[in-house]
């Protein structure tokens, strides 16, 4: 067990809708990565928080945002849901932004945008 | 920026046969380089990762991969698989810089059959 938890498991919504996604940090990590997995295809990187500010960002519209907290659990706020959106949300945590040290990941959030 | 190619989407096998899921990657700097398993209904964990030193890199469950700097590849194997063995399997590179992300292939699913 990784110590990485997300949730909900499962969620369903509406286009045009919002949703929040959590992520609870593995103790002792400083870092949050979100990873959006779409059928069929590996994960592609949404953004990562590192001690409470964003630490890069990968090709997303900003209607996804993100927020880490003090101890270091984050968000993953997706506006105006489209079906694209429909896919596997996974969260990572490590200690340090680098890749040098291992990042550990949550079991995902199923995310179905009808 | 970096990328990564799975040769191979879907990789069919019969227990205790050898295998081999090949990885080539593309970067313009120095790279960290992963593999990760993914079963069903799961989130990803890693099996083995190259930093730096020796160029045949041993993981878990028995599977080694081998960064071939010339060739950018990082091809992983096992010589004998299992039933429990069958999963999807992600490659994934890295910069070096103390702030990264993984970017990964598309993945190639083992099936290991009896």
């Amino acid at each position: 067990e990784t110590g990485v938890t997300q949730s909900p498991t499962h969620l369903i919504k509406t286009r045009g809708q919002q949703v929040t996604l959590r992520c609870s940090s593995q103790s002792g990590h400083n870092t949050v990565s979100w990873y959006q997995q779409a059928l069929g295809q590996g994960p592609q990187f949404i953004f990562q928080y590192y001690r409470e500010e964003e630490n890069g960002r990968g090709n997303f519209p900003p209607r996804f945002s993100g927020l880490q907290f003090p101890n270091y659990s984050s968000e993953l706020n997706v506006n105006a849901l489209e079906l694209d959106d429909s896919a596997l949300y996974l969260c990572a945590s490590s200690f340090g932004a680098g890749m040098n040290t291992e990042a550990f990941f949550g079991q995902g959030t199923r995310l179905t945008v009808v | 920026a970096q990328s990564v190619t799975q040769l191979d989407s879907q990789v069919p096998v019969f227990e205790e046969a050898p295998v081999e899921l090949r990885c080539n990657y593309s970067s313009s700097v120095s790279v960290y380089l992963f593999w990760y398993v993914q079963y069903p209904n799961q989130g990803l964990q890693l099996l083995l990762k190259y930093l730096s030193g020796s160029t045949l890199v041993k993981g878990i469950n028995g599977f080694e991969a081998e960064f071939n700097k010339s060739q950018t590849s990082f091809h992983l194997r096992k010589p004998s698989v299992h039933i429990s063995d069958t999963a999807e399997y992600f490659c994934a590179v890295s910069g070096q810089g103390g702030s990264e992300k993984l970017v990964f292939g598309k993945g190639t699913k083992l099936t290991v059959n009896p």
